[in-house]
């Protein structure tokens, strides 16, 4: 699976949009985009996937280039809640395993 | 439903002690996995299994066994503890939608392993 590359860390203003981006300059055309998260040590969340189209849930919207090299993820509204680590993964099914990075820190401030 | 359980929560063992950690799943899923997360890194898989009966090895198998005997567990074995498997491990668990390119992981809370 493509590696892929985050900022370290980012901060976002509460109620102001969060906007995280992770390149993947070498994903292949099976391979979907994924995004977790970590709160504090608890166990990873699943946030949104995609391929190639943009998408919308709940909690966030995913925005692929039309090249496919990068993403972004983006939180609308962010809140103190929202402070986690954030992993961008790509992933085929080729290989079982999801590959976590060091993911990006996002803290929230008040 | 409870989704994803992991017992114990947290544990101490001298070196040379065995354990089994446990995880089930009340969602069906096929697939499960167990990860180990150092402090400061992401998660690495341990192993994992694509269904009842059938286990492989992921990223860091060394001292590690499993054992996926009912669908809705998934055992995770340390034989002789080292200080090394100081970790906080998950489990995960998955169900595969068609083409097997779009699977979503749910993981549980994790328990916090302490070798001395």
């Amino acid at each position: 699976d493509a590696k892929t590359t985050q900022p370290t860390s980012m901060d976002c203003a509460e109620g102001r949009a969060a906007n995280l981006p992770c390149n993947h300059s070498t994903i292949s055309g099976n391979e979907y985009v994924y995004w977790y998260r970590q709160i504090h040590s608890q166990g990873p969340q699943y946030i949104i996937h995609g391929l190639k189209n943009n998408e919308t849930n709940e909690m966030a919207s995913l925005i692929i280039t039309e090249d496919r090299k990068s993403s972004t993820l983006i939180l609308p509204h962010a809140t103190l809640r929202d402070t986690a680590v954030y992993y961008c993964i790509v992933w085929s099914g080729s290989a079982r395993q999801l590959t976590f990075g060091s993911g990006t820190q996002l803290t929230v401030l008040p | 439903n409870a989704g994803v359980t992991q017992t114990p929560k947290f544990r101490v063992l001298k070196t040379g002690q065995s354990m089994t950690l446990l995880c089930a799943q009340d969602m069906n899923h096929e697939y499960m996995y167990w990860y180990r997360q150092d402090p400061g890194m992401g998660l690495r898989l341990i192993h994992y299994s694509v269904g009842e009966g059938t286990t492989a090895k992921g990223e860091v198998p060394d001292g590690y066994n499993v054992s996926r005997l009912k669908k809705q567990n998934f055992l995770l074995g340390l034989e002789s503890a080292a200080p090394s498997q100081t970790s906080v491990y998950f489990c995960a668990s998955s169900y595969s939608v068609g083409d097997g390119g779009r699977e979503t992981q749910y993981f549980g809370p994790g328990t916090r392993l302490l070798v001395l």
